[in-house]
């Protein structure tokens, strides 16, 4: 049973458009979500989070929605660069386990 | 600072045989958790530590275990080990903040490579 689903393995864009990476869940006891990204060979990096009491959050390039009443959020990467052809993990917290999705394959495209 | 480091790298067992890996957290933080990632998949959850004491655990059977120590250092157990604990075993620490709270971002290491043949 799945509560954290990245429905898309992989995604593909053009260098300096925008990159959007979806995630649903289906556990509505989430409070915290998390985006990680992970280069081969090496741990999953933090990248940005966000309350399940808010709906946006931004750093820099990269901005994560939260729809609670669709259980839905995404991550924008604007503009997108060749170092984040990566792989991105959704996680979510409840009670200080945190789940993670399968993840998304993101290639740059030059 | 030095990051979060993990041993060995990489690592071939037999069926049967038991493997422990070790984990030493980033400086100053004293909870550790460790993760199963199985190709194509995210990590999973195993355990987290903190203060010595197990904090949580996953859906993982009793052939797992772990430890930490004084040093906040950790060790991850697998005994009677399977084809299917074939993974990568990541450990990741977090600070522990004033007013205890947990920050929910967690700092990974390399990990580990588990072969069982």
């Amino acid at each position: 049973d799945q509560q954290v689903k990245q429905n898309s393995p992989s995604l593909s864009v053009q260098e300096g458009r925008i990159s959007i990476l979806n995630c649903d869940y289906t556990n509505s006891m989430f409070d915290y979500f998390l985006w990680y990204k992970k280069y081969p060979a090496e741990g999953p990096t933090f990248l940005i989070s966000i309350s399940s009491i808010k709906d946006k959050n931004e750093d820099g390039r990269f901005t994560v929605f939260l729809n609670k009443s669709a259980k839905h959020l995404s991550l924008h990467i604007v503009p997108s660069q060749p170092g984040d052809s990566a792989v991105y993990f959704c996680a979510a917290n409840r009670n200080d386990k945190i789940i993670f999705g399968k993840g998304t394959r993101l290639h740059i495209l030059p | 600072d030095a990051g979060v480091t993990q041993s060995p790298t990489h690592l071939i067992k037999t069926r049967g045989q038991h493997v422990t890996l070790r984990c030493s957290p980033i400086s100053g933080h004293k909870s550790v958790s460790w993760y199963q990632q199985v190709l194509g998949q995210g990590p999973q959850f195993i355990f987290q530590y903190y203060e010595k004491e197990e904090r949580g655990r996953g859906n993982f059977p009793d052939r797992f275990s772990a430890r930490q120590f004084p040093n906040y250092s950790s060790e991850l157990n697998v005994n009677a080990l399977l084809l299917g604990d074939s993974a990568l075993y990541l450990c990741a620490s977090r600070p522990w903040t004033s007013g205890g709270k947990w920050p929910y971002e967690q700092y990974f290491g390399p990990g580990t490579r588990l072969t069982v043949t």
